[in-house]
């Protein structure tokens, strides 16, 4: 069965902390994607990459940078952690443009 | 905003009963998509339809396309207790790279 896997399913860090969130997926997908969801806002893009050491800005960048040194792997991080990070950030990858997304099972980050 | 956006917000109704749920977007798509969220996890995908297709069927789900109107609607018939979720339409554009995502209608069907 095809996946997306994201390293952790809960995550607890202090303000100013550096964070790596990472996603795997196995399914040979040229595209992936992180989106950040909040209650009343959706799923928001943060950044995007269509091919490995690509990378593009979505919607809301700021405070955040990516790294895809491999086709299966995409790591978001969050350069000094802060409390308004605090969300449920999902990871996705696509093969073309006509197909959905796989979503993996997302990662809550809490910033104390 | 480009975004998709459902409505209603939150729809409550009873086993076996049909849900209807709506999504209305602004700017010309290439395709537009379905998909459904657990409490806590991530999205799967349903359904994708077409900007040239009107109504697309997959098991008890259907999902008609007005591009006239820049609105479509996902239809659950003979819903279920496990049909408990989020929905959330998603738009895409013509240069693919990016989906749009509303803030889903959230489904509640009482055994």
């Amino acid at each position: 069965d095809v996946k997306v896997t994201q390293s952790s399913r809960y995550l607890v860090k202090r303000t100013g902390e550096k964070v790596f969130l990472e996603c795997v997926q196995d399914m040979d997908h040229e595209n992936m994607f992180w989106y950040r969801q909040d209650p009343g806002l959706g799923l928001r893009l943060i950044y995007f990459s269509y091919d490995v050491k690509m990378k593009e800005k979505g919607d809301i960048p700021e405070g955040y940078s990516v790294s895809r040194e491999k086709k299966e792997r995409f790591s978001l991080i969050l350069e000094s952690a802060s409390t308004n990070q605090t969300s449920m950030y999902l990871c996705a990858s696509r093969p073309t443009s006509n197909y959905g997304y796989t979503f993996g099972s997302g990662t809550r980050l809490t910033v104390v | 905003s480009q975004q998709g956006e459902e409505d209603p917000q939150a729809l409550s109704i009873q086993e076996g009963e049909n849900a209807t749920m709506n999504c209305s977007y602004k700017t010309s798509i290439n395709n537009l998509q379905w998909y459904r969220q657990n409490s806590g996890r991530g999205l799967v995908h349903l359904i994708l339809i077409r900007s040239n297709e009107r109504e697309k069927h997959s098991g008890r789900l259907r999902v008609t396309l007005d591009t006239s109107k820049k609105s479509s609607s996902l239809l659950i018939t003979a819903s279920r207790a496990a049909d408990t979720a989020s929905y959330f339409c998603a738009t895409v554009l013509y240069n693919f790279n990016k989906f749009y995502f509303g803030s889903g209608t959230k489904l509640n069907v009482k055994p």
